[in-house]
């Protein structure tokens, strides 16, 4: 079945750093959605990507999604204390089947 | 701005008892889901519901879980003869359209403990 990676797990950024995180998928995918969950909350619907070397920038964070639509990937440029929490992408395969990534779980030390 | 609520906030019950775990959707959104979360762990998908049917489910959906739509505005997910492992964070989630194409709005999320 599918088989939906996100890399790193953890991330410890320096505020002012820029980092990414990665969303592989072992299938093609029809799109994919990225959502940052804080710590104690709940998922927040951040971005969805569609097409095909898609890319989409919200202020400081950039979305991208790969050629072949099998994988994507969340950059953040210049990180503050409110970036810190965990994003997740959520996939959706070719059969409908949704899955959420492991996230990768963002600190930002001042 | 509208939101899904979530009652209870945090349930707490005897192993082999039966949970009812409450939801309401925003308002007019056709599509609703059940994800659960394992302290410490990813987000997993349950089960998504349209137009009073179950529309796909996850393998970890099996049969002791169940949900409804019992009037037209809760949204419910009844977990029978609860286990130690059934004990985590579950989420409800609605929206406008298929999940798939449509961005999904998450409740605040109800914390099971099983004892």
């Amino acid at each position: 079945g599918q088989q939906v990676m996100q890399i790193p797990q953890y991330q410890h950024v320096q505020e002012g750093e820029d980092f990414t995180t990665y969303c592989n998928s072992s299938t093609t995918l029809s799109n994919i959605q990225w959502y940052k969950q804080r710590p104690g909350g709940h998922p927040v619907f951040l971005i969805q990507l569609v097409k095909s070397g898609e890319v989409k920038k919200q202020k400081r964070l950039t979305f991208q999604f790969g050629e072949a639509k099998k994988n994507s990937s969340l950059h953040i440029t210049a990180t503050q204390t409110t970036d810190v929490g965990t994003y997740f992408c959520l996939t959706t395969d070719s059969w409908g089947k949704l899955q959420f990534g492991a996230g990768t779980q963002v600190v930002v030390t001042p | 701005e509208p939101e899904v609520t979530q009652t209870p906030s945090h349930q707490v019950t005897q192993m082999g008892q039966e949970v009812i775990l409450r939801c309401v959707p925003i308002s007019n959104h056709l599509y609703f889901y059940w994800y659960r979360q394992i302290l410490g762990q990813k987000v997993e998908f349950l089960v998504s519901f349209y137009n009073n049917e179950i529309s796909e489910k996850s393998e970890i959906f099996d049969d002791q879980f169940s949900v409804e739509r019992p009037d037209g505005s809760n949204f419910t997910l009844k977990i029978r003869s609860t286990k130690l492992e059934d004990s985590a964070m579950y989420f409800c989630a609605s929206s406008e359209g298929a999940g798939w194409a449509y961005e999904q709005y998450f409740g605040p999320g109800t914390r099971l403990t099983v004892t």
